[in-house]
């Protein structure tokens, strides 16, 4: 079965720092993308990081420059390193297979809850 | 490229049908268009990719539809597991864009 569980969120202060993983099992992890989605209470999804099968990286550009997306194929995990926390960065955080090819995400993990508070 | 889904609320009965749409602020090129559901506390599942193509599992009451800036989700007739929301996602090169949602509600 495919699966993907991501883990690592919590309670964290303005301006910290947490690192999330999402772990996949049940197909070849190498061959595929790994992206990141999250949700505040409420809202709609927001699109926040990719990286490919071969190592591309992307990132909105709401969070680009303080997050850094990374990926151990030897241990089919990516990971989320997500710095300089603000209050809007709050939500669950997704990690999604992407079927192939820059395309539709195939697969979901059930998230991660981030909390940004002082 | 903005997506803008309508109506934000539908508020149907079992067996009625549904018409979801979502209208792109620019074409979206070769129909790189997908469609997800959310139930409350769970992740979304895709519904539909390319505009009109359903994923593995899913029924064929949902379809879609449209092309170029307009697009729609139609379920023929309404189950209750089909009360929920609705997102249109635009993929393709690194452009990924969610629209704001279209919540489902028993009438």
């Amino acid at each position: 079965e495919v699966q993907l569980v991501e883990s690592g969120g919590g309670l964290v202060q303005p301006g910290g720092s947490l690192r999330l993983s999402c772990a996949a099992s049940g197909f070849t992890f190498s061959d595929f993308s790994i992206h990141w989605v999250r949700q505040a209470p409420g809202k709609r999804l927001e699109y926040v990081s990719a990286i490919g099968d071969d190592g591309l990286i992307y990132y909105a550009t709401s969070v680009e420059g303080r997050f850094t997306i990374s990926r151990d194929n030897s241990k089919n995990t990516v990971y989320l390193q997500m710095g300089s926390l603000r209050l809007e960065d709050m939500g669950v955080y997704y990690c999604a297979r992407e079927a192939g090819g820059w395309s539709e995400f195939d697969c979901w993990g059930r998230g991660t809850l981030v909390t940004v508070s002082s | 490229v903005v997506l803008t889904q309508s109506p934000g609320t539908l508020s149907l009965s079992p067996g009625e049908r549904a018409t979801l749409s979502c209208r792109a602020s620019q074409t979206v090129t070769s129909n790189l268009l997908a469609w997800y559901q959310q139930k409350p506390g769970q992740a979304p599942r895709l519904l539909m990719y390319g505009a009109s193509s359903r994923a593995t599992g899913i029924p064929d009451r949902f379809s879609g539809s449209g092309s170029g800036t307009d697009f729609t989700l139609t379920i023929s007739r309404l189950e209750p597991e089909d009360f929920a929301v609705y997102y249109c996602q635009r993929y393709g090169s690194s452009r990924y864009t969610f629209g704001q949602g279209t919540k489902l509600e028993i009438k």
